[in-house]
């Protein structure tokens, strides 16, 4: 298995730009979720999804969307990208809801917004 | 990353030694509680839970302690090695099965 995959790694955007954070993974886990993390601080819920076509937002929702069509792949969206938005992001899956069931993360994106 | 964990309080510790992390934690109706490391340029990695039915759990070389009278939490490492330094997350979750991360300690191994 390889567990959680995000692509790309890295990226750079400038201010108003859009793009898509792919995340994948293998372990038919009905439960993925979307968390950025900015220096200082611990992980902050942007959306999340309890299975495929069902998503709701987390803490921090503005400016992303996401959708689920299926239930291995869970891409985030950055609608007009801002310095705001520069983090590093992490994608988690768990077998349900993450209350009593581990999360497994990705190895994150980090994103730069000029 | 290395621009994670900024500002961080650092506990550092002698290799061999135990390592002693503490966490306080906000709402007194989280029920599941759960201590995750996170190595450079990693995502964060489960390492021990406990549910608020209990007040100690063990696993391998770790130990989780809950005070649910304070709100405090610990993760006890023992005789730390090279390898258990990262930063450590703890965090909690409750009826709305959302999870909430502390801020994060960085340990450090000295030699």
């Amino acid at each position: 298995n390889a567990g959680v995959t995000q692509t790309p790694k890295f990226q750079v955007l400038k201010t108003g730009q859009s793009m898509t954070l792919q995340c994948a993974q293998d372990m038919n886990h009905e439960y993925m979720s979307w968390y950025r993390q900015d220096p200082g601080m611990g992980l902050r819920l942007i959306h999340y999804s309890v299975g495929a076509g069902i998503t709701d937002q987390g803490e921090v929702p503005n400016g992303y969307n996401v959708s689920r069509s299926t239930t291995e792949d869970f891409p985030l969206r950055l609608l007009s990208a801002a310095p705001s938005q520069t983090s590093v992001y992490f994608c988690a899956s768990s077998l349900a809801g993450p209350t009593y069931n581990e999360q497994f993360f990705g190895p994150g994106t980090r994103l730069t917004v000029l | 990353g290395e621009s994670v964990g900024l500002h961080l309080p650092t506990l550092s510790v002698q290799e061999g030694d135990n390592s002693i992390i503490n966490c306080a934690y906000s709402n007194s109706a989280s029920d599941y509680f759960i201590w995750y490391k996170q190595e450079s340029g990693k995502g964060p990695q489960f390492i021990i839970d406990i549910r608020s039915n209990m007040d100690k759990r063990q696993g391998q070389r770790v130990t989780v302690l809950l005070n649910k009278t304070v709100k405090h939490l610990s993760l006890q490492i023992a005789a730390t090695q090279p390898g258990d330094s990262a930063v450590y997350f703890c965090a909690e979750s409750g009826a709305n099965d959302k999870i909430i991360f502390g801020k994060g300690t960085r340990l450090h191994i000295l030699p």
